[in-house]
């Protein structure tokens, strides 16, 4: 079973609609989890970390975090074309470390 | 606040050849990471310096692979003897930390390698 897992296609998203990725992991002690944004050929950008069970809003990203699913979400309210990227997931496995383990990514295209 | 520089940020080399990478961290980040990512993967953790200490290397981190942090500030990463599949993005991050688990890691720009 994979750390991380992001198991969404590509999704396809038209300009100002919500768009939702989901992202499951493995360790039960996990403490913290991430969303970082990717454009192509870049290096990944810190968008939201959450904690706690619940919700976590920031402007028109909101994440979701359910520890006892083991599930982590980021919601994209108004998508703009500007959203189009890849959105990994990473969870802080702890054990002293910190190491963050990657999902493999889901690809957002908003489409004008 | 500057961010993560990482030098150089592309890198050609021929099969064999040793090639060295250069992170800087975000001034007083106490501790820094090194990750690498492959097409269409999300980044792999290769190791870990809190100050000048490596605390953890990943068994992805082969013997060629040699890393160093020796003031507890900039780190470089060596590869040895270089081989095509070592072409990848190779990324560093660094974050501020006392205790474990809730690090937030901020990612330079990344040094891209190909292995001819």
């Amino acid at each position: 079973q994979k750390e991380v897992e992001q198991n969404s296609g590509p999704l396809s998203v038209p300009e100002g609609a919500i768009a939702s990725l989901n992202c499951t992991y493995s360790d039960r002690v996990s403490q913290s989890f991430f969303w970082y944004r990717q454009y192509s050929g870049k290096s990944p950008e810190l968008i939201m970390s959450i904690y706690s069970n619940g919700d976590k809003e920031d402007g028109r990203f909101t994440a979701q975090l359910n520890k006892a699913s083991q599930y982590v979400s980021l919601l994209i309210r108004d998508s703009q074309p500007s959203d189009s990227a890849t959105y990994l997931c990473a969870v802080n496995m702890g054990y002293g470390n910190n190491r963050l383990a990657f999902g493999k990514g889901n690809q957002v295209v908003v489409i004008p | 606040d500057t961010g993560v520089s990482q030098d150089p940020r592309h890198k050609i080399t021929k099969r064999g050849q040793n090639v060295t990478f250069r992170c800087d961290p975000i001034s007083e980040h106490n501790r820094l990471y090194w990750y690498r990512q492959t097409l269409g993967q999300g980044p792999e953790f290769l190791t870990y310096f809190q100050n000048e200490a490596q605390l953890e290397k990943s068994r992805l981190l082969s013997d060629r692979f040699s890393a160093e942090r020796p003031k507890g500030s900039f780190s470089t990463l060596e590869i040895q003897r270089t081989e095509q599949g070592d072409s990848a993005m190779y990324l560093c991050a660094s974050s501020y930390g006392i205790g474990g688990g809730t690090d937030t890691q901020y990612f330079g720009p990344g040094t891209r390698l190909t292995v001819l």
